[in-house]
């Protein structure tokens, strides 16, 4: 099956820092990448939706300016945390989607914990 | 807001069917019902999907109503490794924009 893989699987970084989290379709080629971020005991929250070479879309609420998305090709993507604070620590989540329109399609990655002291 | 109404937590013997029930009285006649799990600190896994008819595959069973305003997801024998939570979800975008609920905390136990 298609494999989604996210790189760190963890991180602790300190407070005014910045962190870039990657996420790579391993064996497709993505029409199209998603973020979601999920609290503690809470469900998945989407953040943005990303197209190879345009800029991301953002979900309401969700700052554009601190939470960066680059996606240089069709297997990769990436989120930059920028000016990390506690409030940011998190599970970060992507997805890839194999075919346009497919939602059946969308495979995910295992997810990256974010810890910001 | 999601669209869809899950029991918080079921819980169910191991080796006997888990059945998963999903309300969405507001569906659109082609909004599609998608279920997904997450076993605890992971990402999502696609189970299954279906518009009107029954479906059927090698993790899962869905029942869809006649009316469609509710639906039903079947493991036919749980195992301990189906313990997570499992998400239903409708969409019709066809974005692959998810909009995910609180979901059912599905406990097999032994």
């Amino acid at each position: 099956g298609a494999v989604v893989s996210q790189h760190p699987s963890w991180v602790i970084c300190k407070s005014g820092t910045s962190v870039k989290i990657e996420c790579r379709s391993l064996d497709f080629q993505a029409t199209t990448m998603f973020w979601y971020r999920q609290f503690p005991k809470q469900s998945l929250m989407l953040m943005a939706t990303s197209n190879e070479g345009s800029k991301a879309t953002y979900e309401q609420g969700v700052e554009k300016d601190k939470f960066l998305i680059n996606h240089a090709s069709l297997t990769l993507s990436t989120l930059t945390v920028t000016s990390a604070h506690p409030e940011d620590s998190s599970f970060y989540i992507c997805s890839a989607q194999l075919a346009y329109g497919r939602t059946d399609t969308q495979y995910f990655g295992p997810g990256t914990r974010l810890t910001v002291l | 807001d999601a669209k869809t109404t899950q029991p918080p937590s079921m819980d169910c013997a191991e080796g006997r069917a888990a059945n998963l029930p999903c309300n969405h009285s507001t569906i659109s006649g082609n909004e599609y019902v998608y279920w997904y799990r997450q076993i605890h600190s992971q990402g999502p896994q696609y189970i299954i999907h279906g518009l009107k008819n029954n479906e059927t595959n090698e993790m899962a069973s869905l029942i869809i109503t006649e009316d469609r305003k509710s639906s039903t997801l079947i493991l036919p024998h749980a195992t301990l490794r189906d313990t997570a939570v499992y998400y239903c979800i409708v969409d019709s975008s066809n974005t692959g924009k998810l909009i995910f609920g609180q979901g059912t905390t599905l406990q097999v136990k032994p």
